[in-house]
């Protein structure tokens, strides 16, 4: 099993340009989320799908747009990348009737 | 809302000395509450977790936590620290009424001294 994936691993965009991460989990879990990781503000909730075909909002999800069209793939889209967006994205999967979220190694973002 | 405070963002300690974390949570219910660790340039390895029932918890690489419910703290422990537990760890918190979607604290950050 290699569990939770994400590609691309780093990716440098110029503001205006979009681009999509790609989170696949080979766990065949129901529950999928996005999260990004800023300095000091810990992991914070960007969408979340409870399985295929469904996605939510989270705390953060202004500027973002996904699609979990597969069971095990949770895309997360920047239309028009801003510098704010400049952070270290995290996905995580999640068993139904489980507590514990499984993370992939992340992906290191920079909009110039 | 649930929300989850470290109120140390950096932590210096010798090597093979004690390590404690404090971490504070917001929440009305019974929350489930975790403990992450994050090696640099890593993602996120689970510590350990507290769902229910015994509320000293004991986790990977020697690490215990202990649920106290009238101080809403999960603080986690380590009684003698080694160089490679320098990382940054993340407490967080999450619920079943809150769909398992887990909040979490701004991490601390632990230095470890030769």
């Amino acid at each position: 099993n290699a569990g939770v994936t994400q590609t691309p691993k780093f990716r440098v965009l110029k503001t205006g340009q979009s681009m999509t991460l790609l989170c696949a989990q080979d766990m065949n879990h129901e529950y999928m989320y996005w999260y990004r990781q800023d300095p000091g503000m810990g992991l914070r909730l960007i969408h979340y799908s409870v399985g295929e075909g469904t996605t939510a909002k989270g705390e953060v999800p202004d500027g973002y747009n996904v699609s979990r069209l597969k069971k095990q793939n949770f895309l997360l889209g920047l239309e028009s990348a801003a510098p704010s967006q400049t952070s270290v994205y995290f996905c995580a999967s999640r068993p139904p009737g489980g507590n514990e979220q499984f993370f992939g190694p992340g992906t290191r973002l920079t909009v110039l | 809302a649930q929300s989850v405070t470290q109120p140390d963002i950096h932590i210096t300690v010798s090597e093979g000395a004690s390590l404690e974390l404090r971490c504070n949570y917001s929440y009305g219910a019974t929350p489930y509450l975790f403990w992450y660790v994050q090696s640099p340039g890593q993602g996120l390895q689970l510590l350990l977790k507290y769902f229910s029932g015994d509320t000293l918890v004991q986790g990977i690489k020697g690490f215990e936590a202990e649920f106290k419910r009238s101080q809403s703290s999960f603080n986690l422990r380590k009684p003698s620290v080694h160089w490679s537990d320098a990382a940054e760890y993340f407490c967080a918190v999450g619920s079943k009424a809150a769909g398992n979607k887990l909040t979490f604290g701004g991490g601390t950050r632990v230095l470890v001294k030769p």
